[in-house]
């Protein structure tokens, strides 16, 4: 299978802590991006890291990125309630558009 | 603005009927996705169109039909719906497929159950 997938499936912590989310793949990527899912939403894209790229900011969201042992990981820092929800990583394939998801990490943030 | 918008956003119907949802996307972008994510939240791509042709369909039934009148819409035609079809199917967008780094936009989803 083609499929990533993350560590942990599921993640309970406080506001205000730090959640982190592993996510490994089997292939060569050209990049990696982070998908949040709401409950009964769509997927919103979060940040796109290239193979190239170790690292990338966008906000309180810090991702890593490590092709030699096919894993990345995204570090959301100061958690918020508003933060609950699932998190994809997702590789494209080839051409045509293609991503490949993760099976996800439902995070849960306790006020 | 909604930038990706499909219709309806649940759908109940009961075996065998055949369905459509509709999806439009106001980013100007080239290409258009559905993917199907079942209940465990597994997500996986059914078809990808670009400036209305067909460039993926990812081994699905032949009941699964996608139409895209033009690069704005892609909507998705079900023949002889079965239980197994009951799913959340994305809508979604990029600006070009034949560019690796691009992401991804979604659609909020259109729960279909089928009874």
């Amino acid at each position: 299978s083609q499929q990533g997938e993350e560590d942990p499936q599921a993640l309970s912590i406080q506001e205000g802590e730090n959640a982190t989310m592993n996510c490994s793949y089997k292939t060569s990527i050209n990049n990696l991006q982070w998908y949040r899912q709401n409950s009964g939403r769509g997927l919103v894209h979060l940040i796109l890291i290239r193979s190239n790229e170790r690292e990338k900011h966008s906000g309180r969201l810090r991702v890593t990125l490590d092709t030699s042992k096919k894993s990345s990981s995204l570090l959301i820092t100061a958690s918020r309630a508003a933060d609950t929800a699932s998190y994809f990583c997702a590789t494209p394939y080839n051409q045509g558009g293609k991503l490949i998801f993760g099976q996800g990490t439902e995070l849960s943030v306790k006020p | 603005d909604t930038a990706v918008s499909q219709t309806p956003k649940y759908l109940v119907t009961q075996m065998g009927n055949d369905k459509s949802i509709k999806c439009e996307q106001n980013l100007g972008h080239d290409t258009m996705y559905w993917y199907k994510q079942d209940s465990k939240k597994f997500l996986k791509i059914m078809f990808s169109y670009n400036n209305k042709e067909l460039i993926i369909n990812e081994t699905v039934p032949n009941r699964f039909s996608p139409k895209s009148p033009d690069k704005a819409h892609l909507n998705l035609h079900i023949n002889s719906l079965e239980l197994g079809d009951s799913a959340v199917y994305f809508c979604a967008s990029s600006q070009d497929s034949g560019t690796l780094n691009t992401e991804a936009f979604f659609g909020q989803g259109t729960r279909l159950t089928v009874v």
